[in-house]
């Protein structure tokens, strides 16, 4: 079983449109978790950082269930600028710092 | 401020040679790591040092890989012999304290193995 696993999508929503990503992990001692976010050709750059209480950064909210050892990532009234490749991202349980990263998953924003 | 630096940004070489990928982090941030990225795999973390000191390079392929970091503001990975499944993007990236674990990366090098 892969450490982080997240639909590849590709998600193509409408301007303004809600879109919801949902990421499963394997490792249940991990106790960091992120979404980064990477533009076509361009280095992941950090969106946010998930809480267990759930945090909401603007438009964006991330939901995490250590139970289910599951993350979501909420996108309200998404923009044209929102189309990348959102990674779920989710530390070794045994290193604070080392990241797993999952495959990502595509999202179109269309006019 | 100036982010996480990589050179080369693309390195086009032939099967057999020898590639050296170099990473210059943020200045004062203590961990550095090296990641590959493919459509296949997705970014695998390859290694990453602790104050200069690899702490983990379970993510290294094979004997064909090495990394060090001779000081704070610089790393190279090394490849050699380059084979044409070692074709991806690499990227560096740093992190410090007060971060908050957040990594940040570097533009990548993207190298082609013919």
């Amino acid at each position: 079983r892969k450490e982080v696993e997240q639909d590849p999508g590709p998600f193509n929503v409408p301007e303004g449109a809600t879109v919801a990503f949902n990421c499963t992990y394997s490792n249940s001692a991990s106790q960091s978790f992120f979404w980064y976010r990477q533009d076509c050709r361009k280095e992941p750059k950090l969106l946010m950082s998930v809480y267990s209480s759930g945090n909401e950064d603007g438009r964006f909210t991330a939901q995490l269930n250590r139970a289910s050892q599951y993350i979501s990532l909420l996108i309200r009234d998404s923009k044209l600028s929102d189309s990348a490749t959102y990674l779920c991202v989710v530390n070794k349980g045994n290193s604070g710092y080392a990241l797993n990263f999952g495959k990502g998953t595509s999202l179109l924003v269309t006019p | 401020d100036a982010g996480v630096i990589q050179s080369p940004r693309h390195e086009v070489t032939e099967m057999g040679q020898e590639v050296t990928l170099r990473c210059k982090p943020i200045s004062g941030h203590d961990y550095l790591f090296w990641y590959r990225q493919t459509m296949m795999r997705g970014l695998e973390l390859l290694i990453y040092f602790n104050n200069n000191v690899p702490i983990d390079d379970s993510g290294m392929p094979e004997d064909r890989f090495s990394a060090k970091m001779p000081n704070a503001s610089f790393s190279t990975l090394k490849i050699q012999p380059s084979e044409p499944r070692d074709s991806a993007v690499y990227f560096c990236a740093s992190s410090g304290a007060g971060t908050s674990y957040e990594q940040y990366f570097g533009p990548g090098t993207r190298l082609t193995v013919t």
